[in-house]
């Protein structure tokens, strides 16, 4: 069975300290792994798709990594913008059914 | 251009109506796709269609029915809300050349 699992699920930082998001996944053929962020109230919007195993993504603060069991979301120098939910998801080979992990909340204090 | 849009964003009823959840598409996409998040679950999809009069049951569809008839629409319908349907739900697509999904800004329904 399809799943994504997401740590931890909630992150406090202060502002300037770095810190990874990670996202464990099991997926019978992965088509593409996708970190999404969620504002408080909005629905969630798309940031980084990862097709294989070594791909690496980047915007601004932002970098996503994949492995063939995980992946990490690493922010560097986090601004209190930042603050949000970060969403991990998963789509196998074959269908566009995605499966989502239940996010990590990131709240960074200046 | 809004992309895609739901309506009502908020809704409260009573358990046993019928409630139905629209969602419009301006970009013409193949794929729409129905969620509902709540706490500690994340986003659990409902249903699915893949084009016009082509649906398809997710993890949870019982209690919901869909329909497609035009491609920019694709509304849900609560036969008989129940409290255990109180949730945000949203609506996606999926580009036809990409396979990321772009949300609307959802519907939190509360069914008391």
């Amino acid at each position: 069975e399809d799943q994504v699992t997401q740590s931890p699920e909630a992150l406090r930082l202060q502002e300037g300290e770095s810190s990874s998001l990670n996202c464990s996944y099991t997926v019978s053929g992965l088509r593409g792994l996708f970190w999404y962020r969620q504002d408080p109230g909005k629905g969630p919007e798309f940031l980084f798709t990862l097709y294989s195993a070594g791909e690496e993504k980047e915007k601004e603060r932002l970098k996503a990594t994949l492995t063939k069991k995980e992946s990490f979301l690493h922010i560097t120098a986090p601004k209190p913008e930042d603050s949000a939910t970060y969403l991990c998801a998963v789509q196998a080979t074959g269908g566009f059914k995605t499966i989502f992990g239940a996010g990590t909340r990131l709240f960074v204090k200046a | 251009d809004a992309g895609i849009t739901q309506s009502p964003r908020y809704k409260i009823t009573e358990t046993g109506r019928q409630v139905t959840l629209m969602c419009h598409q301006t970009w013409s996409h193949s794929y729409m796709f129905w969620y509902r998040q709540d706490l500690g679950h994340g986003l659990r999809l409902i249903y699915y269609s893949a084009a016009a009069d082509i649906t398809d049951k997710g993890e949870v569809p019982d209690g919901y029915v869909v329909s497609r008839s035009k491609t920019e629409n694709f509304p849900l319908t609560l036969e008989s809300a129940t409290r255990s349907q109180t949730s945000v739900y949203f609506c996606a697509t999926i580009a036809d050349t990409h396979y990321e999904q772009y949300f609307g800004p959802g519907t939190r329904l509360t069914v008391t």
